[in-house]
């Protein structure tokens, strides 16, 4: 059974920094590209960052340009995101996602002083 | 960046009766490859999202085929043949997913039974 568990959620002051992880199982990570997906409390779903099989490439939501770092590490079945300069607009629930097709279950960030 | 946009963001339906979302795209999702990169998913309250359509109109398992996806180039269409209980949720459209580049998701359409 596919699954995938984020971790490290919480709270956290403004200019602050937060490293999520998403441990995954059931399939072999190594062939499929990932993401971060967020949601604002009461909004709608918004894209955060894409990383490739391999991690050679990555792409992310402007906003967070420069401030996050999606990463992997295929040995350990897991994704991670790193947070730097948090804001109160990056409070979210976040979620981690195969390609799209499955999804965990989120870890709330809390920026607020 | 490509802009989805969703009509309407709201839906009230009686049971057993058709549902239809449309969700319209600043620019053609047809990538070089010919595919189109549209997807919809649902999210029931207090729940994770849950993808059902991709590549416009391919279901993904499990599924039920009251869910059917339609369109091209920039107009789309999400169908529920019939609405049950169950369908009660946000429902967002996606341009997507694929590794090369940013994804965007529609504000998302609100569906309820009357």
């Amino acid at each position: 059974e596919v699954q995938l568990v984020e971790s490290g959620g919480g709270l956290v002051q403004p200019g602050g920094s937060l490293r999520l992880s998403c441990a995954v199982s059931g399939f072999s990570m190594s062939v499929y590209w990932m993401a971060w997906v967020r949601q604002a409390p009461g909004k709608g779903l918004e894209w955060v960052a894409n990383i490739k099989e391999d991690g050679s490439e990555k792409h992310y939501v402007d906003s967070v340009k420069g401030r996050f770092t999606i990463s992997r590490d295929n040995s350990k079945n897991s994704l991670y995101l790193q947070m730097n300069s948090l804001r109160a607009e990056d409070t979210a629930v976040y979620y981690c996602a195969r390609s799209f097709e499955h999804w965990g279950q989120g870890t709330l960030v809390t920026v607020s002083s | 960046d490509v802009v989805m946009t969703q009509f309407p963001l709201s839906l009230s339906v009686t049971l057993g009766q058709p549902a239809s979302i449309s969700c319209k795209s600043s620019q053609s999702l047809v990538d070089s490859d010919g595919n189109t990169y549209l997807s919809w998913f649902q999210q029931r309250p207090g729940q994770s999202p849950r993808r059902l359509i991709y590549w416009v109109s391919n279901r993904d398992s499990g599924v039920p085929d009251r869910f059917s996806g339609s369109g091209s180039g920039t107009d789309f269409t999400l169908k529920i043949s019939r609405v049950e209980a169950d369908d009660v949720g946000i429902y967002y459209c996606m341009e997507g997913p694929h590794w090369l580049s940013k994804c965007s998701f529609g504000q998302g359409t609100k569906l309820e039974i009357k």
